[in-house]
């Protein structure tokens, strides 16, 4: 799978908008950027996911660079139960196994 | 509608024991994996099962062997236990076609191992 890139760690306040990047310059034509998060003593959650448009559901936007290299999961108002990891990952080839790095660790503050 | 459920939630066992962990997919999955997470890194990949069967596994030693049921539910058991084992196990279900829209997590067992 191609390898993707998040800091570690990112703060807001509360109610505001948060981007959280991630860069996959590797990614190949048809690879999908997922986004998942996870809560403290919660496995991950499914987030969203998109190929080239820009996508939205009730959770959060996700944004892709015309050139696929990057993508920024968007929280358009960030809440104190947003706090958690949000991990970037790349679904590749017919066999869609996530695979997880360290993510970011988002902080929120009141 | 239940997600995924597992069992226990936290255990603790010692050295050189075996231990049983337990899954059972969200209603209309049927496919199941297993991660590793250790504190403070992202879960590790330790295989999928599908019609009964490993499909695919990670880089783990084959003290790490699962089983998977008729009714889709699956163990992870562990033998010989090391202190390096301790970690929260997760299971995720999926079903194939919907694999591309994501996986659904367990809030997993936590392992000890003393």
């Amino acid at each position: 799978d191609a390898k993707t890139t998040q800091p570690n760690s990112m703060e807001s306040n509360e109610e505001e908008p948060v981007h959280l990047p991630c860069n996959h310059s590797t990614i190949s034509g048809t690879d999908y950027i997922h986004w998942y998060r996870q809560l403290p003593s919660q496995g991950p959650e499914y987030v969203i996911h998109g190929l080239t448009s820009n996508v939205n559901n009730r959770m959060a936007s996700l944004a892709i660079a015309e050139d696929r290299k990057s993508s920024t999961l968007i929280l358009h108002r960030a809440t104190l139960r947003d706090a958690a990891v949000y991990y970037c990952i790349l679904r590749s080839g017919g066999s869609y196994i996530p695979t997880f790095g360290r993510g970011t660790s988002l902080i929120v503050h009141p | 509608d239940a997600g995924v459920t597992q069992s226990p939630t936290h255990l603790i066992k010692t050295r050189g024991q075996q231990v049983t962990l337990r899954c059972s997919p969200k209603s209309g999955h049927d496919t199941v994996s297993w991660y590793q997470q250790a504190l403070g890194q992202g879960p590790q990949f330790i295989f999928q099962y599908y019609e009964e069967e490993e499909r695919q596994r990670g880089n783990f030693p084959d003290r790490f062997s699962g089983h998977q049921f008729p009714n889709y539910s699956s163990e992870l058991n562990v033998n010989a236990l090391l202190l390096g084992d301790s970690a929260l196990y997760l299971c995720a279900s999926s079903s194939p076609g919907q694999g591309r829209d994501g996986y659904t997590f367990g809030s997993g067992t936590r392992l000890t191992v003393v």
